[in-house]
């Protein structure tokens, strides 16, 4: 069965640093995201992208964070001078189309912890 | 604004028995899924059964069933026969359209 794939499953990065984290969606789907859960808590969305542009983003999504679909198959977020609190397991999602009934599937996750 | 509540931290279950994880939602949107995924302790977030707000009976599959009351906007997982190995953080979700709203999360253990 086709899944997503993300990559690293664990990233250790100083504070301050750029850390990159990817993601290859199922093969046929239009629709990718990403979520945070920091642990212990729940999943938080923070974005998602459609036809090579966010389509929606929520408040975490700041400056500091990028999105970029860079070939047919990668996504990639972007964080940009990490800071300790952007510590947090990030999952990718992808789903056929944008709407209601469509569940999302998740890739296992990338653990990444500021030091 | 979109709600997901999950009131149940955690739960216990004896091996073979029914368990219910409890779930209540609030959206004005009038199209909407509803979905659990299921999140072992080694971090994955894995799907296990969808409903949508316009399916007239309640969804199953396999071991798992989703008790859907749209009055009461309440969407409670029931897994029957539990197994060992449904030991696992539970997340109900919901998605009126683009993005996913999850709720805080059942911790499930299962009891031999």
């Amino acid at each position: 069965e086709p899944e997503v794939t993300q990559t690293p499953s664990h990233q250790v990065t100083q504070m301050g640093q750029e850390v990159i984290l990817r993601c290859v969606p199922i093969s046929n789907h239009l629709y990718f995201y990403w979520y945070r859960q920091i642990l212990g808590q729940k999943v938080e969305f923070l974005v998602s992208f459609y036809n090579n542009e966010i389509s929606e983003k929520s408040e975490i999504f700041d400056d500091q964070f990028s999105v970029e679909r860079p070939d047919g198959s990668n996504f990639t977020l972007k964080i940009r001078s990490t800071k300790l609190e952007d510590s947090a397991m990030y999952f990718c999602a992808s789903s056929v189309e944008g709407i209601a009934n469509q569940p999302q599937h998740f890739g296992d996750g990338t653990r990444l912890s500021i030091l | 604004a979109q709600k997901i509540t999950q009131t149940q931290p955690g739960m216990f279950v004896q091996e073979k028995e029914a368990v219910t994880l409890d779930c209540t939602y609030d959206t004005s949107d009038p199209s909407y899924g509803l979905f659990w995924y299921k999140q072992p302790s080694s971090g994955e977030m894995i799907f296990l059964i969808y409903q949508g707000s316009y399916d007239q009976q309640n969804a199953t599959e396999g071991r798992y069933s989703l008790n859907f009351q749209k009055a009461r906007k309440s969407a409670n997982l029931v897994i029957s026969a539990s197994q060992l190995g449904d030991s696992a953080m539970y997340f109900c979700a919901m998605n009126p359209g683009n993005q996913f709203y999850f709720g805080t999360g059942t911790s499930l253990t299962v009891i031999p």
